[in-house]
């Protein structure tokens, strides 16, 4: 079965520090794996996709198939970062998404 | 460009009433997906559908009804509400399966 791990409900960190929002699968097939943020009463925005291998707004996120992992990184974290995060995992072509329980970053001054 | 667009933003129900909850996107995407998100499980998919006259069942499906009449329309309907169906509901749309969804604003649905 199709499973996205996050194993932290609630990440607190100072201003300036580095973040690593951790994300673990399990899914037989060719993974694709997204993160989602989603910013106090917004919408969900999609923020990477492991395909693009890009950096949002100071981002990244590597997918490692050995370890089955797509963590979400940051070296220095900024207040407007505080947010839910959700990492998803495509299948069936990527129609359909299983999302993991989230993580709420809190950025601390 | 609207995006997506979900009516209606709130919605409070009687246990055993039905209803409607309205999903358009102007993106001339072809696929739409439904899902409820609650404390705790994170988002859930209920039904998701791959272009017009086509749509198929998610996680949790029981309990809704789906249709897909036109590309930009993607309604969900609530058969006989209970309390267990008290959530946050979001569609979304997509234009390729490697290019991530577009969320809607959500309706956030409370069944007494």
């Amino acid at each position: 079965a199709q499973r996205v791990t996050q194993p932290e409900k609630l990440l607190s960190v100072f201003k300036g520090a580095p973040v690593e929002l951790k994300c673990n699968y399990s899914y037989s097939g060719s993974p694709e794996l997204f993160w989602y943020v989603q910013y106090s009463r917004q919408r969900l925005q999609l923020l990477l996709r492991h395909i693009s291998r890009e950096s949002i707004k100071g981002f990244t996120a590597d997918l490692n198939k050995g370890e089955t992992s797509f963590h979400l990184k940051k070296p220095f974290a900024q207040e407007e970062d505080s947010a839910m995060y959700y990492c998803a995992l495509g299948r069936g072509g990527g129609n359909k998404l299983t999302f993991g329980t989230g993580t709420q970053l809190k950025v601390e001054l | 460009n609207a995006g997506v667009t979900q009516t209606p933003k709130f919605q409070v129900l009687k246990t055993g009433q039905s209803m409607t909850l309205q999903c358009a996107q102007d993106m001339n995407h072809e696929y739409m997906s439904w899902y409820r998100q609650d404390p705790g499980m994170g988002l859930r998919l209920i039904h998701y559908s791959v272009g017009a006259g086509i749509t198929d069942q998610g996680e949790v499906p029981n309990g809704y009804n789906v249709s897909r009449s036109t590309t930009e329309d993607f309604p969900l309907r609530l058969l006989s509400a209970a309390p267990s169906q008290t959530s946050v509901y979001f569609c979304a749309s997509s234009i390729g399966t490697a290019y991530g969804y577009t969320f809607g604003s959500g309706t956030r649905l409370t069944v007494v």
